[in-house]
């Protein structure tokens, strides 16, 4: 089975700083892609960020970057220049290939400070 | 393009009653996943389907949940007989086949989600 553990349950960081999000995850499969998910309070679900685990290199979306170490099986996010706006719950999440399962961990709460 | 729909918003029921939640899917994707959201929680599959079929439900409890997508586009939850242990937000979210290019199959797409509450 798979597991995605995220060990923070809230952050906070000032305006125009700099955050990062730490994920671990567990499974023997060799063929899956990682994702961090934004929730905005009262909004719903959207893609931050996506890596697939067979690239070396680590995804980049303007301010959003990560960190993706495989051996350890570690996925943080990185969030440079931070704004209000990126106040949200950040979710880590797993897909394993074949079948497209989906599994979440449990979520850190972001707060920027102005 | 027109994202995932989801109605109703929410819903606020009493314990043993019986609700239904449906969701529309972005159009031409194939996969269409039912996720509970506990207040505090992560998302929980609940039941994924490829077109009309079921690809994974072992978390669904079926004693109670029931969901179909008989035309393998739009599709409806339900609970019957709701707990208060039900109250969540119930999210859908659906992709792209495999291997479309631009993101296929690997992106889901969320609804607004359904905020329900058993009294």
């Amino acid at each position: 089975a798979q597991t995605v553990t995220q060990s923070q349950p809230e952050m906070s960081v000032q305006e125009a700083e700099t955050v990062t999000l730490s994920c671990t995850y567990d499974t023997s499969e060799n063929n899956y892609y990682l994702f961090w998910y934004k929730q905005p309070p009262s909004r719903q679900m959207i893609l931050v960020i996506r890596q697939e685990a067979y690239k070396q290199q680590n995804a980049t979306e303007n301010r959003f970057s990560v960190n993706f170490q495989k051996a350890a099986k570690s996925f943080s996010l990185k969030i440079s220049d931070s704004q209000l706006g990126d106040t949200a719950m950040y979710f880590c999440a797993f897909m394993k290939r074949p079948g497209n399962q989906f599994y979440f961990g449990t979520g850190t709460s972001l707060t920027v400070i102005p | 393009e027109a994202g995932v729909a989801q109605s109703p918003r929410y819903k606020i029921i009493e314990k043993r009653q019986s609700v239904a939640f449906w969701c529309n899917p972005i159009s031409g994707h194939a996969t269409l996943y039912w996720y509970q959201q506990i207040l505090g929680q992560g998302p929980k599959l609940l039941i994924q389907f490829q077109n009309n079929g079921v690809v994974d439900d072992s978390q669904l409890p079926k004693d109670r949940f029931s969901a179909e997508r008989l035309k393998g586009v739009d599709s409806t939850l339900k609970i019957q007989p709701a707990k208060l242990e039900d109250s969540a937000v119930y999210l859908c979210a659906s992709s792209s086949p495999p291997g479309t290019s631009g993101g296929g199959g690997e992106t889901q797409y969320f609804g607004p989600g359904t905020r329900l509450l058993v009294l």
